[in-house]
């Protein structure tokens, strides 16, 4: 079946424009998740959907991050004002629910010049 | 103290050889244990899971588990050069996975 889908792959934007970044979970699954990524660093956990809800925002690094997920499907993460410390991969994944295995995106690749 | 610690690497094995990755985990209450294998420029693919202490086999993949001892281990059995990656061992608690830095291994021809 389709997995987990990102969109778009690679985004190049001024510091200080707005970007969305898109996840398509793979069908039937609750629960979703974005990380991020940085050049020669972890994974690093920024928030947890489970259905629309996000019950667990805690590793959103400012509050120019946000993150929706509509219709228990469909994710968006947004990131206002970006800065140059927001260049990073931005990977997300989806499992059953969350006492299940993760399964990964492609990741998109942000650059912000 | 990092929540999951992997051994630093890299690891380099000739082709054929057994590849044996380690992870040690702080958390006690962690509950499900992963291992993700990533490739240069890609995201992490799920390899192997395991939840109950023992050793579990996939392939020619092993993983094992030794929660008194904080423990989860990776052997890749016959090593092959496709087997060069970043491994990742990851831990869960609830929802929650936490990520070691990873292990990069090179299978040499």
């Amino acid at each position: 079946g389709a997995g987990v889908s990102q969109s778009p792959s690679n985004k190049v934007t001024e510091k200080g424009k707005d970007v969305e970044l898109r996840c398509d979970p793979i069908s039937g699954h609750t629960a979703l998740y974005w990380y991020r990524q940085s050049l020669g660093q972890g994974l690093e956990f920024l928030i947890y959907f489970q259905g629309n809800s996000a019950p667990d925002k805690s590793g959103l690094p400012s509050d120019r991050f946000s993150a929706e997920r509509t219709g228990g499907s469909v994710s968006t993460l947004t990131i206002q004002r970006t800065q140059q410390e927001d260049s990073a991969v931005y990977l997300c994944a989806s499992s059953l629910d969350s006492l299940y295995e993760q399964y990964f995106g492609p990741g998109t690749r942000l650059t912000v010049t | 103290q990092k929540e999951v610690e992997q051994n630093s690497g890299p690891l380099s094995v000739p082709e054929g050889a057994i590849a044996s990755l380690n992870c040690t985990y702080s958390d006690r209450g962690s509950q499900s244990f992963f291992w993700y294998r990533q490739y240069s420029g890609k995201s992490p693919e799920l390899i192997m899971f395991i939840y109950s202490n023992g050793d579990k086999e996939d392939g020619r993949f092993t993983a094992q588990l030794n929660k008194a001892s904080q423990y989860v281990s990776l052997l890749i059995r016959d090593s092959q050069p496709s087997d060069s990656a970043t491994y990742l061992c990851a831990v869960r608690r609830d929802y929650k996975l936490s990520f070691g830095a990873g292990t990069t291994v090179t299978v040499r021809a």
